[in-house]
């Protein structure tokens, strides 16, 4: 099945600063999504970038299909950033998305 | 905006009992996935369904079975419950079946075995 590696795998940053996150598959997928997982557990959709760049307030997400990798960067990060960044695709037909092991991100005050 | 329902949020059981997991997609999404969350791993798929039919199958234990109804909620019914069955199970739901859609997650079912 297809591969997905997220790097790195740990992060700690100190509040306001800047970050990129790196998602890498190992084959052409048909969909590609962003999400975190907040201290509580709950998985919140970032973005939806099969190609292509996005941006949502201080996040933002490019996906360079033909170079099989995802970025999300995150801007003047704050402590609510604080969590885990799951990178999730699909290949097949029937959808089931294969997720990474997650980036566990620690903003400090 | 309306979003996929997961009934109940927490549930603590014995070993050997049965639980029964309830998915609500969102409304008008006709494609409803079951993954579990083992502690400190990502979600792994289980099961889909389309239009009340099986679409797919992942990783899923004999010991679980489910379905989906006519108004397209599903259920997830574990038996025989082991201490490694101990896991977050969310439910997602998706638009259309196939490549490309988006899929949205509920809240998640914290299950406990003791």
């Amino acid at each position: 099945g297809i591969q997905v590696e997220q790097s790195p795998p740990d992060l700690i940053l100190q509040e306001g600063a800047n970050s990129t996150l790196r998602c890498n598959f190992s084959d052409s997928v048909n969909n590609l999504q962003w999400f975190h997982q907040n201290p509580w557990g709950q998985l919140i959709n970032l973005f939806y970038i099969p190609s292509g760049t996005k941006q949502n307030g201080r996040l933002s997400a490019t996906t360079v299909a033909t170079e099989r990798y995802s970025l999300l960067y995150i801007s003047s990060s704050q402590t609510t950033d604080s969590g885990v960044y799951f990178c999730a695709v699909n290949k097949a037909a029937g959808n089931k998305l294969t997720f990474g092991g997650g980036t566990r991100v620690l903003v400090k005050p | 905006a309306a979003g996929v329902i997961q009934s109940p949020r927490h549930l603590i059981k014995e070993k050997r009992e049965t639980a029964t997991l309830k998915c609500y997609p969102i409304p008008r999404h006709d494609t409803v996935y079951w993954y579990q969350q083992g502690p400190g791993q990502d979600p792994q798929f289980l099961i889909s369904f389309y239009e009340k039919m099986q679409s797919d199958k992942g990783s899923i234990p004999d010991r679980f079975s489910a379905q989906q109804f006519s108004d397209y909620h599903s259920e997830l019914n574990m038996s025989s419950l082991e201490l490694g069955d101990s896991a977050l199970y969310f439910c997602a739901s998706s638009l259309g079946r196939g490549e490309g859609y988006e899929q949205y997650f509920g809240p998640g079912t914290r299950l406990t075995v003791t």
